[in-house]
């Protein structure tokens, strides 16, 4: 069974543009989730889909969102990058539903906001 | 939210040398989960534990989750096992699951 994959590994931007990053889940998981992550902060949740809707989010500003699709593909957007958006951005999922599944991460895109 | 604190935050080993790492949780959790971040940055799911004691090969782990903590053991480490582990915990956020990570222990293991 293949594992999560995400899009593109490595990414350079400059501050100001956006940027839509992709995951696709493991078969058959419902759940993805999105986390960021910096040497500063660690490993920090941004949000939840689940049977495309957005189920939970974190902290972080209007300008991160994400969507999912009806095949369970999740995108990430960020708009109007700042120097500190630069971080490894991790995607999850899970079988989900009502009981607890443990995560399944991808690789990560490496984001460099220059 | 639910603070996760992991101890000690680095850990320099000899190879074949036994290690434990800690996490402590503030508040009652659904599920606990232990990873490994190879050098590489890639996250592996070593254990899925909200209560018990679980053993996979040289690792194993136990949560005792009435006193909220959770530890994983390390025996007859390689240098394989550098990285950095994380605790991740599942608790309840207005109704949903809200994953959140300790900071980590760094780990090195020499030869």
């Amino acid at each position: 069974k293949a594992g999560v994959t995400q899009t593109p590994r490595y990414l350079i931007k400059t501050r100001g543009q956006q940027v839509t990053l992709s995951c696709s889940p493991i078969s058959g998981h419902r759940s993805v989730s999105w986390y960021q992550q910096t040497p500063g902060q660690g490993l920090q949740f941004l949000f939840e889909y689940f049977s495309e809707t957005q189920r939970n989010k974190g902290n972080f500003p209007g300008r991160f969102s994400g969507r999912q699709f009806s095949n369970s593909r999740s995108e990430m957007n960020v708009s109007t990058l700042e120097l500190g958006d630069s971080a490894l951005y991790l995607c999850a999922s899970s079988l989900a539903g009502d009981s607890y599944q443990p995560q399944h991460f991808g690789d990560g895109t490496r984001l460099s906001i220059l | 939210g639910i603070q996760v604190e992991q101890s000690p935050p680095d850990l320099i080993l000899q190879e074949g040398a036994n290690s434990t790492l800690r996490c402590n949780f503030s508040d009652s959790v659904n599920n606990l989960q232990w990873f490994h971040q190879n050098p590489w940055g890639q996250l592996i799911n070593l254990f899925y534990i909200p209560s018990g004691t679980k053993q996979n090969g040289r690792l194993s782990a136990t949560t005792v989750a009435t006193e909220r903590y959770s530890l994983l053991y390390i025996s007859s480490s390689q240098t394989t096992d550098s990285g950095v582990y994380f605790c991740a915990v599942e608790g309840h956020s207005g109704g949903y699951q809200k994953v959140t990570f300790g900071i980590g222990t760094k780990l090195q293991v020499i030869p």
